[in-house]
């Protein structure tokens, strides 16, 4: 199993370009979600869905969108961007939300808008 | 507000030496603590999950322990080696609507 997949890597963007953050898993999971990373902060939750066709606001979701078409993708979209959204950004999955579910994440993408 | 605190902000010890990071949290109702291992440009690894009735969770050099009275876990790190350098961080989950906070992390830098 490949895990948790993202692309890309790293990303340079300007004010106002949009773009999509791809996340792929291969495990079957039902939940998935985006968390972001500031210098000294905790994760915050973007946006996550509980399974294909369903989604729902985290913490922090103004200015990104998210779909869930089938049980692997769930990419993040970046509608406008601004250096405000610059950050690091992870894609996490898990067979379901219980107790004893593990939470995967991947590599992590690392987005600079200028 | 839920919140998760977690201490030193980093810390720096010599090889094979041992080390306790600390989490106090506020999180209510409580389900689950989380401790996790975040190497550099990496995502973070799970390392143990504590459930309100479980004191203490080991996994190799890595042990947990609970207070969920004081709410309040360490994560203790026994003859530590280089690779065990990494930012821990500590996640409660609380029981409505599956909610998790994250706390900041703490920095740990292993030299030898």
């Amino acid at each position: 199993n490949a895990g948790v997949t993202q692309t890309p890597k790293f990303q340079v963007l300007k004010t106002g370009q949009s773009m999509t953050l791809q996340c792929a898993q291969d495990m079957n999971h039902e939940y998935m979600s985006w968390y972001r990373q500031d210098p000294g902060m905790g994760l915050r939750l973007i946006h996550y869905s509980v399974g294909a066709g369903i989604t729902d606001q985290g913490e922090v979701p103004n200015g990104y969108n998210v779909s869930r078409s089938t049980t692997e993708d769930f990419p993040l979209r970046l509608l406008s961007a601004a250096p405000s959204q610059t950050s690091v950004y992870f894609c996490a999955s898990s067979y379901g939300t219980g107790v004893t579910y593990e939470q995967y994440f991947g590599p992590g993408t690392r987005l600079t808008v200028t | 507000k839920n919140q998760v605190e977690q201490s030193p902000q980093s810390l720096i010890i010599l090889e094979g030496k041992n080390c306790t990071l600390q989490c106090n949290y506020t999180v209510s109702p409580f389900s689950n603590l989380r401790w996790y291992k975040q190497d550099t440009g990496r995502g973070p690894v799970s390392l143990t999950i504590m459930t309100f009735s479980e004191n203490t969770k080991s996994n190799g050099r890595y042990t947990a322990t609970l207070d969920a009275d004081t709410k309040q876990s360490s994560l203790h790190i026994t003859a530590s080696q280089l690779s065990d350098s990494a930012s821990y961080i500590c996640v409660v989950k609380n029981t409505n609507a599956g909610k998790s906070t994250f706390g900041d992390g703490t920095t740990l830098t292993v030299k030898p």
